[in-house]
């Protein structure tokens, strides 16, 4: 895993292991968060979401890690496939503007044979 | 059936040609919304309609206009582009546009302009 509040711009797994994307986000009003994943030519897909009320949500080989006292999301990808390589970014809804997520800069994760 | 659809996939242009890109969505989402994307970059929110109406521009340049036809379809006209224009330009849509209605992405159309 990665340190706690830091990002990545690019993470390396092997194949079969457990991924960690990390993303902070700065505003503590935020109350809704996002996880897309986008590959090479396509757009952002959808993954998992997460509300200011939970600390945790999970999906298919996908969890949510929300930390609201340290304003940290983070995703876990079980057992990395090679289809998992991507570009994944964190998405915030700030609850102030009903229309608008605030995107993160964005983790490369490259997945090893 | 969350699919957004974008056409053409890819569009070249010169700086004084016209040209339109084509989104539609048939989830009856009532918020549709244009991107656009560099290169290793975030998406960046350029305008967000809300049931056929413009409800958000982020100071975008005359040289882009939206159009929402109807409830189904969004259109984004471009006219003298400049190269910097140059990206990946996403259509998404949403149930409505409320805190925690999540943006389907369609598959974005490719704009070079020359």
């Amino acid at each position: 895993g990665e340190s706690v509040g830091l990002h990545l711009p690019t993470l390396s797994v092997q194949e079969g292991d457990n991924s960690i994307i990390n993303c902070a986000y700065s505003n503590s009003a935020s109350d809704y968060f996002i996880w897309y994943k986008q590959e090479s030519g396509k757009g952002p897909q959808f993954i998992i979401d997460i509300r200011s009320n939970m600390d945790k949500r999970q999906g298919q080989r996908v969890t949510v890690l929300l930390n609201k006292t340290v304003k940290h999301l983070s995703l876990q990808i079980a057992a990395t496939q090679p289809g998992d390589s991507a570009v994944y970014f964190c998405a915030e809804n700030i609850g102030s503007n009903d229309y608008k997520l605030s995107f993160g800069a964005g983790t490369t994760v490259t997945v090893r044979a | 059936d969350t699919e957004v659809t974008q056409t053409p996939k890819h569009l070249v242009m010169g700086m004084t040609n016209k040209k339109s890109l084509k989104c539609e969505q048939h989830m009856g989402h009532r918020a549709m919304y244009w991107y656009k994307q560099k290169a290793k970059k975030p998406p960046e929110l350029m305008f967000v309609y809300s049931y056929e109406k413009l409800s958000i521009n982020e100071s975008v340049p005359s040289r882009f206009s939206p159009e929402c036809p109807n409830s189904s379809l969004l259109n984004l006209h471009l006219h003298a582009l400049q190269p910097e224009d140059s990206a990946l330009y996403l259509c998404a849509s949403s149930q409505d546009g409320l805190p925690s209605n999540t943006q389907y992405f369609g598959p974005g159309t490719r704009l070079t302009v020359l």
